[in-house]
């Protein structure tokens, strides 16, 4: 048990739709990640959101975007799905120390399975 | 960004049999974790570990910074073990972390 949970668990959606993917975090914890897994690979970070702010961003288009909220809740929406967006989706989050600061464990959630046909 | 590469990719091991999972990367961090991924896909952080060694029951870890690398020793292997590991860098922004390609560890009885 991490603290970090995520819904929906799976979701299934239609090329060009497009989705809001929920995480809450540990209590306390202003940094939250998302992470996209696909089969067999290891995850590649998306962003990272600390005091709602993005500050942080892997190579993902803008099509994916993100909030963080007071209550350590936090979003991911990605817009007009593509195919290869099918992949497992991971948020993590962690008590980050300033702006630039040192940052302690990272805790994930289960992740939500997306299926995009 | 930083390439983090682990060996072995698969693995395969009897019940009770040790192992070294290795993690190699290509720049100076000041965070390294390490996580077990199972079958359902939930990462648990099994060390937290930037230097030095640390232990937990059956398993270990030791990051050695200066060389870049860090080490899962996993004794006494049960099947409970199967699953990924992953381990995960953070250059010393705290901004994003880099996960390795994982070592896929199957235990059999």
């Amino acid at each position: 048990e991490t603290g970090v949970t995520q819904s929906p668990t799976h979701l299934i959606k239609t090329r060009g739709q497009q989705v809001t993917l929920r995480c809450s975090s540990q209590s306390g914890h202003n940094t939250v990640s998302w992470y996209q897994q696909a089969l067999g690979q290891g995850p590649q970070f998306i962003f990272q959101y600390y005091r709602e702010e993005e500050n942080g961003r892997g190579n993902f288009p803008p099509r994916f975007s993100g909030l963080q909220f007071p209550n350590y809740s936090s979003e991911l929406n990605v817009n007009a799905l593509e195919l290869d967006d099918s992949a497992l989706y991971l948020c993590a989050s962690r008590l980050k120390m300033g702006l630039a600061g040192n940052t302690d464990t990272q805790y994930f959630g289960p992740g939500t399975r997306l299926t995009v046909l | 960004g930083i390439q983090v590469e682990q060996s072995p990719p698969d693995l395969i091991l009897q019940e009770g049999a040790n192992s070294t999972l290795r993690c190699n990367f290509s720049d100076s961090v000041n965070n390294l974790q390490w996580f077990h991924q199972n079958p359902w896909g939930q990462l648990i952080n099994l060390f937290y570990i930037p230097s030095g060694t640390k232990q937990n029951g059956r398993l270990s870890a030791t990051t050695v910074a200066t060389e870049r690398y860090s080490l899962l020793y996993i004794s006494s292997s049960q099947t409970t073990d199967s699953g990924v590991y992953f381990c995960a860098v953070d250059r010393g922004t705290g901004n994003q972390f880099y996960f390795g390609t994982g070592t896929s560890l199957t235990v059999i009885p």
